[in-house]
């Protein structure tokens, strides 16, 4: 079964970098996925798709300071220079079976 | 500039029906799959279901398949999530999002609150 796992909350400072982790479950480790961030009481925003080798394509007016990378299973989310707008959860996401859509349980930001 | 703004949410009681609606503004309606996608309160998202762009396709998650139907009118730009034999955790933020070119949710409303209660 395909699961997304992300770790519930991640802090850093302010204009510092963080690097958030989304695991795909056993035997998906080739699978692309969407990142997408929710600023607090807000819809979420599309910010990029990433591809199994570390490519990635942005959404519209998504900042440099958003990057994407892979390893393996591990899909990241790399924000610099952070800002407190940043501050938001970010859900990776990703197609299952039968065109079904799966959603990881979001990891909470918060910028110090 | 894409736009997405739902409507018809409320508080309906458990076991009654709801019809929701995303009007959509600012591309080709019919050139795009639509998702629908939900949030309880203070979780995280769960995708509900998605329509082709003709409308000839229509997938469910399991939690509300047999009781809810998206649909589309692309005459009117406008797609629907009929909810039927509604729950209790059915309560939830409901957004549309349009497909983006790599087929992800690409663009998303702001949503709509619908909670199921006596």
């Amino acid at each position: 079964q395909l699961v997304l796992t992300q770790s519930p909350s991640a802090s850093a400072s302010l204009g510092a970098s963080v690097k958030l982790t989304c695991t795909l479950s056993s035997g998906h480790s080739s699978y692309a996925i969407a990142w997408h961030q929710q600023q607090p009481e807000k819809g979420p925003r599309y910010l990029m798709k990433l591809n199994s080798d570390g490519s990635h394509i942005k959404g519209d007016g998504i900042p440099d300071r958003f990057s994407g990378s892979s390893s393996g299973a591990e899909r990241y989310l790399s924000i610099s220079s952070l800002q407190s707008e940043d501050e938001a959860d970010y859900y990776c996401q990703t197609w299952g079976t039968d065109i079904h859509v799966v959603f990881g349980g979001g990891t909470k930001l918060t910028v110090l | 500039q894409v736009q997405l703004v739902e409507s018809g949410g409320g508080v309906v009681q458990p076991g009654r029906s709801l019809r929701l609606s995303c009007a959509a503004s600012g591309f080709t309606f019919s050139s795009f799959g639509m998702h629908w996608v939900r949030q309880a309160p203070g979780k995280g998202l769960e995708w509900v279901a998605l329509i082709g762009y003709d409308g000839s396709n229509q997938y469910y998650a399991d939690s509300v398949k047999g009781r809810f139907t998206i649909s589309r009118d692309n005459s009117r730009n406008t797609l629907y999530l009929q909810m039927n034999s509604l729950r209790a955790e059915d309560t939830a933020v409901y957004y549309c999002a349009r497909e983006n070119y790599s087929g992800y949710p690409g663009y998303w409303g702001q949503g709509t609150l619908v909670t199921v209660s006596s």
